[in-house]
């Protein structure tokens, strides 16, 4: 049973630029959400995807935005890029739309330089 | 007011004894709450996941609800050297999936 695949690893970027991060979710999920990780910190969240549109919203930006496929696999893309944007990018894969477990793919780390 | 609050630790605990972790909440009408463990470098692991008032175990892990006191806890028993990690309390306040999360605990467990 695949579990949450995440790609690319990690993504060395400069600032202004754009990044397209990607995210399949754990067999038998419809729902993907994206987290942010800062180094010391918890996850923050991005947004949620259920059924192809983003249903929650966390407080971030409109230079984040994202899309979820029919298949439900997901894309975050980032806009503009700031060196605060470093950080660890988690994808968490769940079951319907809200209050069941979530479980995180292995991240994607990006360096903003 | 942070709306998920951990003790940041590091918790010590010798091996075998019990690590006891504390996680407060502020939106009082919050009914799911999960622990997850990070390794160093790596992504968070679901340990378990609580939405009832009360205790609930799996293997050696405990954890506890008390929803008035806006509380939840995780014991660990008989702690292992590989129990060493940061140990992240999630909320997931209106049950829509939005999860907010503590900073972590991190424990370390010593020989």
């Amino acid at each position: 049973d695949a579990g949450v695949t995440q790609s690319p690893t990690h993504l060395i970027k400069t600032r202004g630029q754009q990044v397209t991060l990607r995210c399949s979710p754990k067999s038998g999920h419809d729902t993907v959400s994206w987290y942010q990780q800062a180094l010391g910190q918890g996850p923050q969240f991005i947004f949620q995807y259920y059924e192809e549109e983003e249903r929650q919203r966390g407080n971030f930006p409109d230079r984040f935005s994202g899309h979820q496929f029919p298949n439900y696999s997901s894309e975050l893309n980032v806009n503009a890029l700031l060196l605060g944007d470093s950080a660890l990018y988690l994808c968490a894969s769940s079951s319907g739309r809200g209050g069941y477990e979530q479980y995180f793919g292995p991240g994607t780390r990006l360096t903003v330089t | 007011q942070k709306e998920v609050e951990q003790n940041s630790g590091p918790l010590s605990v010798p091996e075998g004894a019990i690590a006891s972790l504390n996680c407060t909440y502020s939106d009082r009408v919050s009914q799911s709450f999960f622990w997850y463990r990070q390794y160093s470098g790596k992504s968070p692991e679901l340990i378990m996941s609580i939405y009832s008032n009360g205790d609930k175990e799996d293997g050696r892990f405990t954890a506890q609800l008390n929803k008035a006191s806006q509380y939840v806890s995780l014991l660990i028993r008989d702690s292992q050297p590989s129990d060493s990690a940061t140990y992240l309390c999630a909320v997931d306040p209106d049950s829509w999936g939005k999860f907010q999360f503590g900073a972590g605990t991190q424990v370390v467990v010593t020989p």
